[in-house]
């Protein structure tokens, strides 16, 4: 059971390129969760997904899409990388019980990205 | 617009000293977590306050829920060089969009 992984770990890009991070999960959650992580600050969700094929915008979502075409994998892609989307990206997921009254989210290890 | 704030950013603190890190959130949410993160590591969950007046323990760590008064607390007892790390409260809620906001994060670290 590898619980939240993430590929890959750690890339460069330069100003303008793509590229596309994956989240996977072996836990049958239905929510999936992108977040960045900046220096001095807490987490920011860029996008969620509460199910296969479905995906919603979060608090910082300009400059990213997001697919989840199956239930395990949410991806993250970023289509002309600039440098402010240098951070470090974490994927989350959870399994709300009855009523979605409990929304622990279980944590990737982190992609590192920085965009010169 | 939905904040959350913790206070003390930083905190440094003495072996075997107790201290509180306090959490504070601006709007209407009955739930509430908290998490720890060690340096160049991913989020750990520790606790998951879903009401008013939830207290929650885990060994040195007790955390509660004022949902009337939007805050949460942290408190550490008798704290061991173990517990250095930053600590994260986040809250969820939704109101046609689903939001899930940290807090700003304490870095806490205990001395020898």
């Amino acid at each position: 059971n590898a619980g939240v992984t993430q590929t890959p770990k750690f890339r460069v890009l330069k100003t303008g390129q793509s590229m596309t991070l994956l989240c996977a999960q072996d836990m049958n959650h239905e929510y999936m969760y992108w977040y960045r992580q900046d220096p001095g600050m807490g987490l920011r969700l860029i996008h969620y997904s509460v199910g296969e094929g479905t995906t919603a915008k979060g608090e910082v979502p300009d400059g990213y899409n997001v697919s989840r075409l199956k239930k395990q994998n949410f991806l993250l892609g970023l289509e002309s990388a600039a440098p402010s989307q240098t951070s470090v990206y974490f994927c989350a997921s959870s399994y709300p019980t009855s009523g979605a009254t409990q929304e622990t989210q279980y944590f990737g290890p982190g992609t590192r990205l920085l965009v010169l | 617009e939905l904040k959350v704030e913790q206070n003390p950013l930083f905190l440094s603190m003495q072996e075997g000293k107790n201290y509180t890190i306090y959490c504070n959130y601006s709007t209407t949410s009955d739930r509430l977590y908290w998490y720890r993160q060690d340096p160049g590591k991913s989020l750990e969950s520790l606790f998951v306050l879903l009401s008013n007046g939830a207290v929650k323990q885990e060994g040195r760590l007790m955390a509660s829920l004022d949902t009337k008064a939007r805050l949460s607390t942290l408190h550490i007892t008798a704290a061991v060089h173990d517990l250095s790390a930053t600590y994260f409260c986040a809250v969820d809620t939704y109101s046609g969009t689903y939001k899930y906001i940290f807090g700003t994060g304490t870095r806490l670290k205990v001395l020898a």
